[in-house]
């Protein structure tokens, strides 16, 4: 079972900022959290992952909480193709380990 | 980042006969690829663990015997969906992790293949 909790639909205005949250209560120590999204009939894509500091790349910023638990991906600059499911997982260091995927959150882009 | 590909995209095939989804990786080598597949409006769910030179390891209630999988080479790992029948239409994803020094390795998607099965 996937050990994270999103809201299952967000909506946001083109151009603003999406925050997208996540829990992740029961994360351990050697967890890190991974957000992949799927726009629709297309394999997930990579955008970012983070073990305990606030990250950031060209797609997103991650900022986890100090005590882990949950976390925020944050699109700075939302367009109509950032339209997708998010998936926020958790998983420890052994890239032989498959990932297991929840229900996501659906982020609608709205001009 | 890294590419994974699948071939075919998008295949439909009668009930009874049977279909291979191939996965490579492109510009590394992967001892270990993942096989999922969604249904409409669900999520992934992984189906098996496709090992390199050795014998795939399948999760819970996926009939190896159905679904059979081959790891032959360090870039392709190939799912044979077998006597394929309608409830098997699905969306079939494959995943890889290219080998890093660090301690975590990040897993990238191919672009999947839509299995209709009539």
């Amino acid at each position: 079972d996937a050990k994270t909790t999103q809201p299952p639909s967000m909506d946001c205005a083109e151009g603003r900022a999406a925050n997208l949250p996540c829990n992740h209560s029961t994360i351990s120590g050697n967890e890190y959290v991974y957000w992949y999204r799927q726009i629709h009939s297309q394999g997930p894509q990579y955008i970012i992952h983070g073990l305990k500091n606030n990250e950031t790349n060209e797609m997103a910023s991650l900022i986890i909480t100090e005590d882990r638990k949950s976390s925020t991906l944050i699109l700075p600059h939302a367009t109509l193709r950032d339209t997708a499911v998010y998936y926020c997982i958790v998983r420890g260091r052994s890239g032989n380990t498959p990932l297991v995927f929840g229900k996501g959150t659906r982020l609608s882009v709205i001009a | 980042g890294a590419v994974v590909s699948q071939h075919p995209s998008r295949v439909i095939c009668k009930s009874g006969t049977s279909v291979k989804i191939e996965c490579r990786s492109l510009d590394f080598q992967a001892t270990t690829m993942f096989w999922y597949r969604q249904f409409p409006k669900q999520s992934l769910m992984l189906m098996a663990t496709s090992n390199e030179g050795s014998k795939a390891t399948y999760e819970q209630g996926v009939e190896k015997d159905k679904f059979l999988i081959n790891h032959a080479s360090l870039t392709l790992s190939t799912l044979t969906v077998t006597s394929a029948h309608p409830e098997d239409s699905s969306f079939y994803i494959c995943s890889a992790s290219p080998p890093s020094a660090g301690y975590t390795d990040t897993q990238y998607f191919g672009p999947g293949t839509r299995l209709t099965v009539l």
